[in-house]
């Protein structure tokens, strides 16, 4: 089963819009990821935030981490047709590391 | 760099047939993580290797299902005897320092049980 669920499940914006994805889990964990993953291909690692860290950024992405609420957010700033993948948050807790199902992001140019 | 290399790309196979993955780690890694994705059930993780040696095989559905890690760069992973319900694609991974870490996937080897 999965740890973390994004929402929405799938999302379309026109190019230059600002983009933004949930993760919620349930239950403590060390650190959350945020990877991307285009047709066909593998993941590809975005960003860590560690549990005691609030909100981080790297280029046009930010990542918040809320451990009250158990809740991630991803926001792509002034998205691109090249934005367009899918998404995924991967917990590590002290069992194991989970993925989530994934968010679809169309960016229509 | 040569990143985390999978072959084959693509397999299809008949039902009964051996089917064997295989996988090159980023040269120095020492976690390598075999996972499994499909529409219905989403990534799975089926097993993860450190330093060679199998940590957690607990994802791995059945006894038809093996991994092995030789030497730190190559690993297989062999489903014998196939069923229809094994196709999916099956991602190889690795990272350097520990489970928690960033990993580098490879783009996969798509499986089709007839």
């Amino acid at each position: 089963s999965q740890q973390g669920e994004e929402d929405p499940q799938a999302l379309s914006i026109q190019e230059g819009e600002n983009a933004t994805m949930n993760c919620s889990y349930k239950t403590s964990i060390n650190n959350l990821q945020w990877y991307r993953q285009n047709s066909g291909r593998g993941l590809v690692h975005l960003i860590l935030i560690r549990s005691n860290e609030r909100e981080k950024h790297s280029g046009r992405l930010r990542v918040t981490l809320d451990t009250s609420k158990k809740s991630s957010s991803l926001l792509i700033t002034a998205s691109r047709a090249a934005d367009t993948a899918s998404y995924f948050c991967a917990t590590d807790s002290t069992n194991d590391m989970r993925f989530g199902a994934g968010t679809r992001l169309t960016v229509k140019p | 760099d040569a990143g985390v290399i999978q072959s084959p790309r693509h397999e299809v196979t008949e039902m009964g047939q051996e089917v064997t993955l295989r996988c090159k780690p980023i040269s120095g890694h020492d976690y390598l993580f075999w996972y499994r994705q499909t529409m219905m059930r989403g990534l799975e993780l089926l097993i993860y290797f450190n330093n060679n040696v199998p940590i957690d095989d607990s994802g791995m559905p059945e006894d038809r299902f093996s991994a092995k890690m030789p030497n730190a760069s190559f690993s297989t992973l062999k489903i014998q005897p196939s069923e229809p319900r094994d196709s999916a694609v099956y991602f190889c991974a690795s990272t350097l320092g520990g489970r928690n870490q960033p990993q580098h996937f490879g783009d996969g080897t798509r499986l089709s049980i007839l």
